[in-house]
């Protein structure tokens, strides 16, 4: 196991195209985390799952945005309708209980 | 509201020189400080955390709960320091959502 795993990492998309993207926890993780990273800003918490469990959603997180774990392992993050404003670096990360959070490589969004 | 301010974007030194980069945080109940680190091309890394009481590569960090600080030191920077620095917390315990502050870019120059 190498770490957490995202996938694509750049996507660039028109706006109002729906993206979705995919994040893999180190594998005994059981908690899952999403954050969102624009330029000039520390990373912004987004969600985070225990198990399938969604237990947390920030306000940042519009009804366009919508976020999955259903089988406890593997997370997708769907924007739909994007805008110019969801260009950012999307990072997930991976915790086993309330252990240190390792980070993925992250996806960059470009809309366009 | 929690909050993490990180008040200053760059600090440039010079192999050798000390090091502290600052961190101060507002937030209503009992929190957990952090330090993630980012070098060029890698991905966001933890540094340390305050219940591990640790120094990692040299650097230490103390909370201070009367001054809401958790600033970074090191008394002799090396150039491999050169990264983005995070401060963070979370609820103490809970490892839930961690806040950040906007980041520092430490620069050592040889």
């Amino acid at each position: 196991d190498t770490g957490v795993s995202q996938d694509p990492r750049h996507k660039i998309t028109k706006r109002g195209q729906n993206v979705t993207f995919r994040c893999d926890p180190i594998s005994e993780h059981n908690r899952l985390y999403w954050y969102r990273q624009t330029l000039g800003q520390g990373p912004e918490f987004l969600t985070y799952f225990q198990n399938e469990a969604q237990l947390e959603k920030s306000r940042l997180l519009s009804d366009r945005f919508s976020a999955e774990r259903p089988k406890g392992s593997f997370s997708t993050l769907e924007i739909q309708r994007t805008e110019q404003g969801d260009s950012a670096m999307y990072l997930c990360a991976s915790s086993l209980g309330v252990r240190e959070q390792f980070f993925g490589p992250g996806t960059r969004l470009t809309v366009l | 509201a929690q909050r993490v301010t990180q008040p200053e974007k760059l600090l440039s030194v010079f192999k050798g020189a000390p090091v502290e980069l600052k961190c101060n945080y507002s937030y209503s109940g009992s929190p957990e400080l952090f330090w993630y680190v980012q070098y060029s091309r890698q991905r966001l890394q933890l540094l340390l955390r305050h219940i591990s009481r640790e120094s990692i590569k040299g650097f230490t960090a103390d909370l201070n709960k009367g001054e809401t600080s958790f600033h970074l030191k090191k008394p002799f920077a090396q150039e491999e320091d050169s990264a983005m620095y995070y401060c963070a917390l979370s609820q103490a315990g809970a490892n839930s959502k961690l806040t950040f502050g906007k980041g520092i870019t430490l620069s050592v120059r040889p």
